[in-house]
């Protein structure tokens, strides 16, 4: 079966910090990755969406940058965090021939001091 | 641009009754609509889903209709359970777009016991 984990589950980082978010996904070959970001009143927002390995498309223009080095790797970055960075990310995959379910992880809290 | 609205932030039902959640969309491409439900600190997790071509589609206590002609959908909870109580995602996609997923702001229903 198919599991998707990312990491770490809550950050606390000063501003101006680096960030690295880690997602892997194990069970599947050649997933869509997606980074969302939940912010309050905003829903589920879409950030990064990668179909296959160093393809990355980004939705909102903001400080931060997705990779994605390995076929069920996506990593979510920044070289230098702000304020407004601080909400919870969550990764997910899909299947290529899925009709649009995703499968989400745990997600990771990050506050940004 | 909310693509898709979910007019309510929150919803209060007593166990046993019905929850109605409702959700509207604005974008005609849209043809495969899911809802998601998350608990907090946690990531969504699929629930039901339906496309364009169904009015309706039901799950046990999960039903979700679907009005074109009104580009509105709702997800019909009977009965009502205190482990219902969670924040309810909507959410859209369109074959033309690459099936990537657009979030509703979310509701959150608390189901008083």
């Amino acid at each position: 079966s198919q599991t998707i984990h990312q990491w770490p589950a809550t950050l606390v980082q000063p501003v101006g910090s680096p960030l690295s978010l880690e997602c892997t996904v194990e069970g599947t070959s050649n997933p869509n990755l997606y980074w969302y970001r939940q912010a309050a009143g905003r829903g589920l927002q879409l950030l990064f969406y990668s179909v296959g390995i160093g393809q990355i498309s980004s939705e909102v223009p903001q400080n931060l940058s997705a990779s994605r080095p390995q076929d069920r790797q996506f990593i979510l970055s920044s070289k230098k965090l702000l304020l407004s960075d601080s909400g919870f990310y969550l990764c997910a995959w899909k299947g290529q021939m899925n009709t649009g379910e995703l499968f989400f992880g745990e997600g990771s809290r990050l506050t940004v001091l | 641009d909310q693509q898709v609205k979910q007019n309510s932030p929150s919803l209060s039902v007593q166990e046993g009754r019905i929850s109605i959640l409702n959700c509207d969309y604005t974008n005609s491409m849209f043809d495969y609509f899911l809802w998601y439900k998350k608990y907090p600190a946690e990531g969504p997790t699929f629930l039901i889903s339906i496309s364009s071509i169904k009015d309706k589609n039901e799950d046990g206590r999960f039903t979700v209709f679907l009005n074109k002609s009104a580009k509105h959908l709702s997800l019909h909870i009977v009965p009502s359970q205190p482990g219902d109580s969670a924040v309810y995602f909507c959410a859209a996609s369109a074959r033309t777009s690459g099936s990537r997923l657009t979030f509703g702001e979310g509701t959150q229903l608390t189901v008083n016991p």
